[in-house]
């Protein structure tokens, strides 16, 4: 069955420091997503990207945030300078078509930061 | 008010009874509507999606109140495997982009 891999599984990073976490899609999906989840929170939607651009972005995705689809396979999220509150995991989502469609979550990178 | 709300758990129940979880959402403009399970420290996995008419899977059954912004999931004949956490999804109003509720927990015990 296709899935959404991600990687790495877990990141520790220093405060201050860039972090790239990486995805990738089904392989056939066009539409991509990155949502985070606080420990102990809910999962709360960050960007949501198509056609090699973003489509639509929350208030959380603020400047120190960016996306790239290098290529025709991965899908990243970058974090210029980490704070502390940026620890959480970070689940990346891809879905065939896009409104309404059903989105399919990879398992999802643990970023701490220290 | 919250976007998303579900009861707020946790839900400790006996192998084999029936268990019902409750959402509501506050944006009328939500077209889609979804239940997913989230065991601990994993990735949200898709339950069944809501439609209007109410459906079912199995041992699950969904509504939706579109009038009252109102979803459910029925769980019957309850089984170990299913304890997890519950998360009510609907969509925004780009109609692409998933808001999430918080989640009710349920533990089924042997």
């Amino acid at each position: 069955e296709p899935e959404v891999t991600q990687t790495p599984s877990h990141q520790v990073t220093q405060m201050g420091q860039e972090v790239i976490l990486r995805c990738v899609p089904i392989s056939n999906h066009l539409y991509f997503y990155w949502y985070r989840q606080i420990l102990g929170q809910k999962v709360e939607f960050l960007v949501s990207f198509y056609n090699n651009e973003i489509s639509e972005k929350s208030e959380i995705f603020d400047d120190q945030f960016s996306v790239e689809r290098p290529d025709g396979s991965n899908f990243t999220l970058k974090i210029r300078s980490t704070k502390l509150e940026d620890s959480a995991m970070y689940f990346c989502a891809s879905s065939e078509q896009g409104a309404g469609n059903i989105q399919y979550f990879g398992a999802g990178t643990r970023l701490s930061v220290l | 008010r919250k976007e998303v709300e579900q009861d707020p758990g946790p839900f400790n129940v006996p192998e084999g009874a029936t268990v019902a979880f409750n959402c509501t959402y506050s944006n009328s403009a939500s077209q889609s509507f979804f239940w997913y399970r989230q065991d601990c420290r994993k990735e949200p996995k898709l339950l069944m999606s809501v439609y209007s008419s109410g459906n079912e899977d199995g041992r699950f059954t969904a509504q939706l109140n579109r009038a009252s912004q109102y979803i459910s999931l029925l769980i019957r004949d309850s089984k170990l495997s299913d304890s997890a956490t519950y998360l009510c999804v609907v969509t925004d109003n780009y109609g692409q982009n998933f808001v999430f509720g918080p989640g009710t927990r349920l533990s089924v015990l042997p």
